[in-house]
């Protein structure tokens, strides 16, 4: 069955360092992942997403991320931390099969120091 | 594109009354949507999948008496909150899923709904 574990339930950075949040997948096929942002008391939206085409991907407001298959990774990065960076991130995979449902990691804490 | 919508965004409601949320799909037709619950602090857990015209699928451990959802239109979803307890009280998101011949179909979220049961 495929499943995402975040690494990380809270990851701290100072603005303009590098932002690193984890995640791993588990999947006997290829999946497809995604990373979401979510901002106190609304809903998802979309980063980015892989869908087996190129294995870096990149989204909106500089983010990206690199499909690893050997590390089964999919780790979201960006180069320099914002403010408005700091909200609640997860990772998630599509289950193939009847349904194809969303299945979510336990999600990321981004806190921005000043 | 791609817009969903959820109504309404905040409701509060004594012990033992029902709640209706619903969940629109605004500039395309969704045959599949998806209901969510989210405790504070904690992910998304999938409780059950809509599918246009058909019963809903429940995901283990949700009571289908409890939680209504009705899927009528390509367009609309609901999900009543039957009896509803302190304990119901959650952030209710929906998600709908473009209907294409795709292998793979985008979801789409709505903003959610805070049901708080006093």
């Amino acid at each position: 069955a495929q499943s995402v574990t975040q690494l990380g339930s809270h990851v701290s950075v100072s603005e303009g360092a590098l932002v690193l949040l984890r995640c791993n997948y588990s999947s006997s096929v290829p999946p497809y992942l995604f990373w979401y942002v979510q901002y106190p008391n609304q809903g998802l939206q979309l980063l980015l997403k892989y869908t087996s085409a190129a294995t870096l991907v990149k989204g909106i407001n500089g983010f990206e991320a690199e499909f690893k298959k050997s590390e089964t990774s999919f780790h979201l990065t960006k180069p320099s931390a914002h403010m408005s960076d700091a909200a609640e991130y997860f990772c998630a995979v599509i289950r193939k099969g009847n349904n194809n449902d969303m299945r979510f990691g336990a999600g990321t804490r981004l806190t921005v120091k000043p | 594109g791609a817009v969903v919508s959820q109504h309404p965004s905040r409701v509060i409601c004594k012990s033992g009354t029902s709640v209706k949320i619903e969940c629109r799909s605004l500039d395309f037709q969704a045959t599949t949507m998806f209901w969510y619950r989210q405790f504070p602090k904690k992910s998304l857990m999938l409780m059950a999948t809509s599918n246009e015209g058909s019963k809903a699928t429940y995901e283990q451990g949700v009571e289908k008496d409890k939680f209504l959802i009705n899927h009528a239109s390509l367009t609309l979803s609901t999900l009543t909150v039957t009896s509803a307890h302190p304990e119901d009280s959650s952030f209710y998101i929906c998600s709908a899923r473009v209907a294409t011949t795709q292998t793979f179909n985008e979801q789409f979220f709505g903003p959610g709904t805070r049901l708080t049961v006093l």
